[in-house]
């Protein structure tokens, strides 16, 4: 069991441009979750999969963001014409079907949109 | 919709000494899970304990403890003979019972300092 990894840990990016985040499950968690935390605010939940399918997205996921699991392995999440107000920390957490209420969380992607 | 309050931005204890972090939540459901997590800085959130609302019995994990008051919507978290490794932010979540209601509702922290 190594954990919920994420790459890359830190991003900075112009405000315009593209940028993709990805997230490795802990394996065989069949569920994955994408938050993002802001500055002093706790996460809060941008979408989520099993398997491959997308269960559930936030109304916080724009049409510029976008997520996918293709394989139900690992998941990107990609965010097109990058604005300022998208720097944040972008955590991604995996569960298992049989205790799927306890999240792991990833180390974070840190965004800053210059 | 769901809600988490966490009233204490900032707390502060003593090394050995026991410290209370404080949580309310809102819900109109019965059947739900709670849970502290603890973030260090610049490192990853790590789950402290969990609770499922339908059990009475206070959760418990080697020297931290829940205060679950379902009826007040009240979850406190106690920290017993503290430690400087124990200095974080710690966020109080809720999580419906609902199966396909997947997310984490999370409230805004709290920072806890641990004086040597």
């Amino acid at each position: 069991d190594t954990g919920v990894s994420q790459n890359p840990r830190h991003k900075i990016t112009k405000r315009g441009q593209n940028v993709t985040f990805r997230c490795d499950p802990i394996s065989e968690h069949n569920r994955l979750y994408w938050y993002r935390q802001t500055l002093g605010q706790g996460p809060e939940f941008l979408t989520y999969f099993q398997n491959e399918a997308q269960l559930e997205k936030s109304r916080l996921l724009s049409d510029r963001f976008s997520a996918e699991r293709p394989k139900g392995s690992f998941s990107t999440l990609e965010i097109q014409r990058t604005e300022q107000g998208d720097s944040a920390m972008y955590l991604c957490a995996s569960s298992l079907v049989s205790r799927e209420e306890t999240q792991y969380f990833g180390p974070g992607t840190r965004l800053l949109v210059l | 919709a769901q809600t988490v309050t966490q009233s204490q931005p900032e707390m502060s204890v003593q090394e050995a000494e026991t410290v209370t972090l404080s949580c309310t939540y809102d819900t109109s459901e019965s059947d739900y899970y709670l849970f502290w997590y603890k973030q260090p800085p610049s490192r990853q959130m790590i789950l402290v304990i969990r609770q499922e609302a339908y059990k009475q019995q206070n959760a418990t994990e080697n020297r931290f403890s829940v205060n679950f008051q379902k009826a007040a919507k009240s979850f406190s978290l106690k920290i017993s003979d503290s430690q400087l490794g124990d200095a974080a932010m710690y966020f109080c979540a809720y999580r419906s019972a609902r199966g396909s209601q997947g997310n984490l509702i999370f409230g805004k922290g709290t920072k806890l300092s641990v004086k040597p």
